[in-house]
């Protein structure tokens, strides 16, 4: 399996508290990925990262950025999480854009 | 906009049995296809991965297809058992763009 982690696994928390996920990969890979699956509608781009500070908007942005420092990590913040953001999210990584993609075990975040 | 089915959305199967999962997608213009496994509560596990120029993938009893001008793809599975039972989801990826666009899966469950 490829070596991504998601931290934490699992989170609650109030309305408009904000909340950053983590996303830590060993594979070195370029590009990194936030997804996020809702019962209904499969799961959807958040946002996408094409190197080191490259990042750009996915499908359903509204509501989170993203950060990424080092190649290995990838944040996704919730800068005043909404009940609307409850949802499992997950980080995938590949090594370019046109590759097969390796998800992580996902982030099961309750807002309250 | 890139819309991707999956039918049926539940299926269930005696052990043993072959069985072919659908995926139609609505714009033929993609780099590729990508077929997921699902299990509950857990992270996607790459099955798949065929390439728009490809017709066939195969890993041990599992073959995908692809037929990229009708918009279908099909997963195969050969002599099923109840490791099997997950949900199986299939994703595209369209020309020019770096967002996987996912079907909503269908759920098998293989009957011992």
């Amino acid at each position: 399996d490829a070596g991504i982690t998601q931290s934490p696994r699992h989170k609650v928390t109030e309305t408009g508290t904000p909340v950053t996920l983590r996303c830590h990969q060993t594979e070195n890979h370029r590009y990194m990925y936030w997804y996020r699956q809702d019962p209904g509608h499969g799961l959807r781009l958040i946002h996408y990262s094409y190197g080191v500070k490259d990042t750009d908007k996915g499908e359903v942005s509204d509501g989170y950025s993203v950060s990424r420092s080092k190649t290995e990590d990838f944040l996704l913040t919730l800068e005043s999480a909404t009940s609307s953001q409850t949802s499992v999210y997950f980080c995938a990584i590949s090594g370019d854009a046109r590759n097969e993609q390796f998800f992580g075990p996902g982030t099961r975040l309750t807002v309250l | 906009k890139q819309e991707v089915t999956q039918i049926p959305a539940a299926l269930s199967v005696p052990e043993g049995e072959n069985l072919v999962l659908n995926c139609s997608f609505t714009d033929s213009a993609i780099y590729n296809l990508q077929w997921f496994r699902q299990d509950p509560g857990k992270g996607l596990t790459s099955l798949l991965l065929i390439q728009s120029s490809q017709r066939e993938q195969t890993s041990g009893r599992l073959n995908a297809s692809l037929d990229k001008s009708s918009g279908r793809s099909t997963l195969y599975i050969a002599a099923s058992q109840p490791g099997d039972s997950a949900t199986y989801l299939c994703a595209v990826l369209g020309a020019g763009s770096y967002q996987l666009t996912f079907g909503k899966g269908t759920k098998l469950s293989v009957i011992p």
